[in-house]
């Protein structure tokens, strides 16, 4: 089983919708992040999370809010989704006690489509 | 700001080596990772450095020098499979972030 899952896989939506994009984990890690990727920008970080209590935002975040409903759940959501947030979205965990690397483990990836 | 930088795309033989640079510009410094990415699937760790020098795993080494603020990852017997974008990313201090730049696709011909 996937340490680290994303639902939905892909998502279609117009313009103007509310959607929200879901992770979940099994690696019991603290610190859950939400980014996404577009052709040429690589990676970049729109929220994290480094406990239920704590939420900061990245470097993208205007237009995204989150919630972290447990220590294994943390939600993207789009308010009013707009076609540049065409994007593959990317949840990813880490935990400094788990690994002397403190490396992020990512999900497979949401591929969303905004008309 | 961060800036990280590293060539789009690199093409290479079957059995031959392929060095991808990275060069970085960051507001503190805690280590560089590499990642691995096949098109459409999530990025997975590769490497980490955090001292200077190299690090060996396998076909895979990385080095570091942080005084030049340059990494490279050293790709040798290349296989088909090796067919992927490959992420440099800079944590910083403090806050434990990761800064990632744009990717290099690299694409092995037999």
């Amino acid at each position: 089983d996937a340490d680290v899952t994303q639902t939905p896989r892909n998502r279609i939506t117009k313009t103007g919708k509310r959607i929200m994009l879901e992770c979940s984990q099994t690696k019991g890690h603290d610190r859950m992040y939400w980014y996404r990727q577009d052709p040429g920008l690589g990676l970049r970080l729109i929220y994290y999370s480094f406990d239920v209590k704590d939420i900061n935002k990245g470097e993208i975040s205007d237009g995204y809010s989150v919630s972290r409903q447990a220590q294994a759940k943390f939600s993207l959501s789009l308010e009013s989704a707009i076609p540049n947030q065409t994007a593959l979205y990317f949840c990813a965990t880490s935990d400094q006690s788990a690994s002397p690397y403190n490396e992020q483990f990512f999900g497979p990836g949401t591929r969303l489509t905004v008309l | 700001g961060q800036n990280i930088d590293q060539p789009t795309e690199m093409t290479a033989t079957e059995g031959a080596i392929v060095q991808i640079n990275c060069t970085y510009q960051t507001s503190g410094f805690n280590g560089l990772f590499w990642y691995q990415q096949h098109a459409g699937e999530a990025p997975t760790f590769l490497s980490y450095n955090v001292l200077d020098g190299l690090e060996e795993k396998g076909r895979f080494s990385s080095f570091l020098s942080r005084s030049k603020g340059y990494s490279y990852l050293l790709l040798k017997e290349l296989q088909m499979k090796d067919s992927a974008s490959y992420l440099c990313a800079v944590k910083t201090p403090n806050d434990y972030k990761l800064s990632f730049g744009a990717g290099t696709t690299v694409t092995v011909r037999a």
